[in-house]
């Protein structure tokens, strides 16, 4: 079983939808966990990061977090055709220097 | 602000040969990192380095070594370029490590092995 799974998509959304990203993780030593928007042939850009189980908004991102169940996701709400790009969900374990990544979704906003 | 540079941005060996792909940041940050990405798997690590003078095997480290040069400086070599090591590399780098803080990545390295 891979550390980080997400869906690989595509995920195809209409322009002023909610786009909703899953990712569940293996290891339940994982504290910090990440998402990485990355535009085709450019390398991943940190756009939200949570650490405590809940809802962290970040303007038209949110991120969710629940430990228990192993499961963090993304909202993207009024989808722009500038949020198509492959979003990668990243998770670090507790006193661990490196991130584990997912294989990333791509997701496409069409006008 | 440079944040991280990779060079070059690519390459292209035949097999066999060696080449030694550079990265710095300007950051200050304590810890590097060498990722590769390939179609469909991800970001997989080769190596890292927590802190200055020390260097750690990642996922994937067969095939290549890196050198710590400085806090700066980590610098990823293939000494005899394999066609799987077609890939892009990115270097990264984060202030504290094992903290919350995540990668602040460089443009990339495309590579390509005939």
């Amino acid at each position: 079983q891979k550390e980080v799974e997400q869906n690989s998509g595509p995920l195809s959304v209409p322009e002023g939808a909610i786009a909703s990203l899953n990712c569940t993780y293996s290891d339940r030593g994982s504290q910090s966990f990440f998402w990485y928007r990355q535009y085709s042939g450019k390398s991943p850009e940190l756009i939200m990061s949570i650490y405590s189980n809940g809802d962290k908004e970040d303007g038209r991102f949110t991120a969710q977090l629940n430990k228990a169940s192993q499961y963090v996701s993304l909202l993207i709400r009024d989808s722009q055709p500038s949020d198509s790009a492959t979003y990668l969900c990243a998770v670090r374990m507790e006193g661990d220097y490196k991130l584990s990544f997912g294989a990333g979704t791509t997701v496409t906003v069409r006008a | 602000n440079a944040g991280v540079t990779q060079t070059p941005k690519f390459q292209v060996l035949k097999t066999g040969q060696s080449m030694t792909l550079q990265c710095a940041q300007d950051m200050n940050h304590n810890s590097m990192y060498w990722y590769r990405q390939d179609p469909g798997m991800g970001l997989r690590l080769i190596y890292y380095s927590a802190s200055e003078g020390t260097t750690d095997k990642g996922e994937v480290p067969n095939g290549y070594n890196v050198s710590r040069l400085n806090k700066r400086e980590f610098s990823l070599r293939l000494e005899s370029a394999a066609p799987s090591q077609t890939s892009v590399y990115f270097c990264a780098s984060s202030e504290a490590g094992t903290g919350q803080d995540g990668y602040t990545f460089g443009s990339g390295t495309r590579l390509t092995v005939v």
